[in-house]
């Protein structure tokens, strides 16, 4: 399973567009690559999913260059209650229900 | 359509007692998942489970622990003889047969051994 390191924390500001980038570089060939939101004292929430190039949905974006080395979720105009730890997730299908969550990064919005 | 429900969501148990964690997955689930958090860690698989059987548990410690995932009824993970390392939150998820990566889960159980 691919090992991936994220910045520990990062701070924003209301209104500000918020990029957090995950190292990935053994990523295998079947790997996914998956973002999970967790507020304190709940489980996490899955946010977005993708294998190459950019993936987007109603809540975020997730850019995957060609080598997929890295990974980076861009949260558009951020707002206080985005304030958790973001997770980001490699795996294969074969073993896709064991998700392995490093430490994330801990997003703190500001006003 | 309800999400994961875990209950109880705190539980507070002195040590050598059993621990007993439900949990029921969203409607139309048929795969349950648990996980092990510390504080300020991130989430540690446990167990894999369908209905009736155990698909993954190279998650969970050899001894004291076990679960479940009956027919009927919710999911159970059981700690017997609980220990003060064993106090965490464990976080169940499920999800339908197919996209395994994309798991629901509920909001945990809150375990202090004291």
């Amino acid at each position: 399973l691919a090992k991936t390191t994220q910045p520990i924390s990062m701070d924003s500001y209301e209104g500000q567009e918020v990029n957090i980038t995950c190292s990935h570089n053994n990523i295998a060939t079947n790997d996914y690559i998956t973002w999970y939101q967790q507020f304190p004292s709940q489980g996490p929430r899955f946010i977005i999913q993708g294998y190459k190039t950019k993936v987007t949905n109603e809540v975020a974006s997730l850019f995957i260059p060609a080598d997929r080395k890295s990974s980076t979720l861009s949260l558009p105009r951020v707002s206080l209650s985005d304030t958790a730890v973001y997770y980001c997730l490699v795996g294969s299908e074969d073993s896709s229900y064991k998700l392995i969550f490093g430490s994330g990064t801990r997003l703190l919005v500001r006003p | 359509n309800a999400g994961v429900m875990q209950n109880p969501r705190h539980l507070v148990r002195r040590r050598g007692q059993e621990a007993r964690l439900r949990c029921s997955p969203m409607k139309g689930h048929s795969h349950v998942y648990w996980y092990r958090q510390l504080p300020e860690e991130g989430l540690k698989f446990m167990v894999y489970l369908q209905k009736e059987n155990i698909i993954d548990e190279s998650g969970m410690p050899k001894e004291r622990f076990s679960a479940e995932f009956p027919k009927e009824g919710p999911s159970i993970l059981r700690i017997q003889q609980v220990v003060r390392g064993d106090s965490a939150a464990y976080f169940c998820a499920s999800s339908p047969p197919t996209g395994t990566s994309e798991q629901y889960f509920g909001p945990g159980t809150r375990l202090t051994v004291t």
